[in-house]
Formats: structure tokens, sequence, C-alpha cells
């Protein structure tokens, strides 16, 4: 079964906007990690967060963790229309390298 | 540096023929990850290998799915025989195997069985 359920699964914003999208998980983490996916393609890696931080950025990135409520949030600012994307949450289960991906939320960002 | 390579790109058979997916990974990482996506979903993870020996395979359909990682370099995944839910794209990963390292993907197997 999926470890992560990210929402909104779709979210549609115009160029310029920010996007913000949400992932709850079960479990005790090692860390937790942010993937993107353009369509027909694999995973790229965007951030990962260690189960002892809150809040990480990375260029227009700014991921948030909560693992009292077992969430996390991914903000895009600024977005492009090259940001339109499936972006997935990954954790890592306590103890183990086991990456286990959540449902995704679908990006389209509108020029 | 060179990425995770995977082949064929596509694949397309009848049910309850076999396919078999390759997987080459980064050099030097040790953990190689199969994960099978169908449309629209996330990634499902199938095996983990940590070197040669499999970490996780709980996931893995183990009366069709078989997969080995020869001398811990490349990897390979079968499917026979194969069923019309098996079509999805099969995704392989690898990384160094450290609590805070990053997956890298390869572009993916996708399998239509018809």
């Amino acid at each position: 079964s999926q470890q992560g359920e990210e929402d909104p699964q779709a979210l549609s914003i115009q160029e310029g906007e920010n996007a913000t999208m949400n992932c709850s998980y079960k479990t005790s983490i090692n860390n937790l990690q942010w993937y993107r996916q353009n369509s027909g393609r694999g995973l790229v890696h965007l951030i990962l967060i260690r189960s002892n931080e809150r809040e990480k950025h990375s260029g227009r990135l700014r991921v948030t963790l909560d693992t009292s409520k077992k969430s996390s949030s991914l903000l895009i600012t600024a977005s492009r229309a090259a940001d339109t994307a499936s972006y997935f949450c990954a954790t890592a289960l306590m103890g183990t390298y086991k990456y286990i991906f959540g449902t995704g939320t679908r990006l389209k960002v509108l020029a | 540096e060179a990425g995770v390579a995977q082949s064929p790109r596509y694949k397309i058979i009848e049910k309850r023929q076999s396919v078999a997916f390759w997987c080459n990974p980064i050099s030097g990482h040790a953990t190689l990850y199969w994960y099978q996506q169908i449309l629209g979903q996330g990634p499902k993870l199938l095996i983990q290998f940590q070197n040669n020996g499999v970490v996780d395979d709980s996931q893995l359909p183990k009366d069709r799915f078989s997969a080995e990682r020869l001398k811990g370099v490349d990897s390979t995944l079968k499917i026979q025989p194969a069923k019309l839910e098996d079509s999805a794209v099969y995704l392989c990963a690898s990384s160094f195997g450290t609590n805070t390292g990053e997956l890298f993907f390869g572009e993916g197997s996708r399998l239509t069985v018809l």
C-alpha cells in the first residue's frame, strides 16, 4: 500500500503564482524526499528533508516537515510553465532505505 | 557522470508471454530498486537490492516476477507469464544506500500486455 498520500491530486495555476502541495504519511521516517516526474520520463530528485529538520529551501522550492502530524508540504514559488509535471513525496521507513512513494500531485502551470 | 540505464524503453507482448528488463545503475551505487508505476499512480516498490543481496521483495509477485542483480552491478527483472494488469512502466533506481541519499532513476521501460 502507499505510504504517502499527496493532495491535491491535481492543481492548475497561472504562471507566476505559487503552488503548494501536501504529503501525509503513516509511520515514523528517516527522511522525506520530493521528486518531479515529467510525462513519460523517470523521476528526478528535488529536495530531501531529514526527520529532525522542520524547513528546507532550494532555489524556488520550500519544504516543511511536521513529524507530529506526519505531514510535509512543498511550495514552488513564482511557477513557470516548465514546472508542469507530477510531484511525488517519498518516505524512507525508520531504519531502512526502503523508499515508498505517494500518489502524486499533477501540477499544470498555464502560460 | 552516466545516469541509470534501462532497456528496452518500450515492449509490447501478448498475455502469457515473458519479458525481461535490464538496468545498469550508476557506478558505485550499492542500492538498486525496481518500481512498478501504473498509469496515473505513484511508483510501487517491487524489490530492493543492497549490493547483490535482496533487502526487500515483499511486494514482488513471486509467482510470476523474478529479479536478480549480477555481481552487485547490473540487474534484470523478468515477468513470466505476463498478465494484462502488468501493463505499466518499470522504473529502476539506484543510490549510495545511505539514509540521506537521493534515488537516481532511469527513464523506465514501458510494458504493454495485450
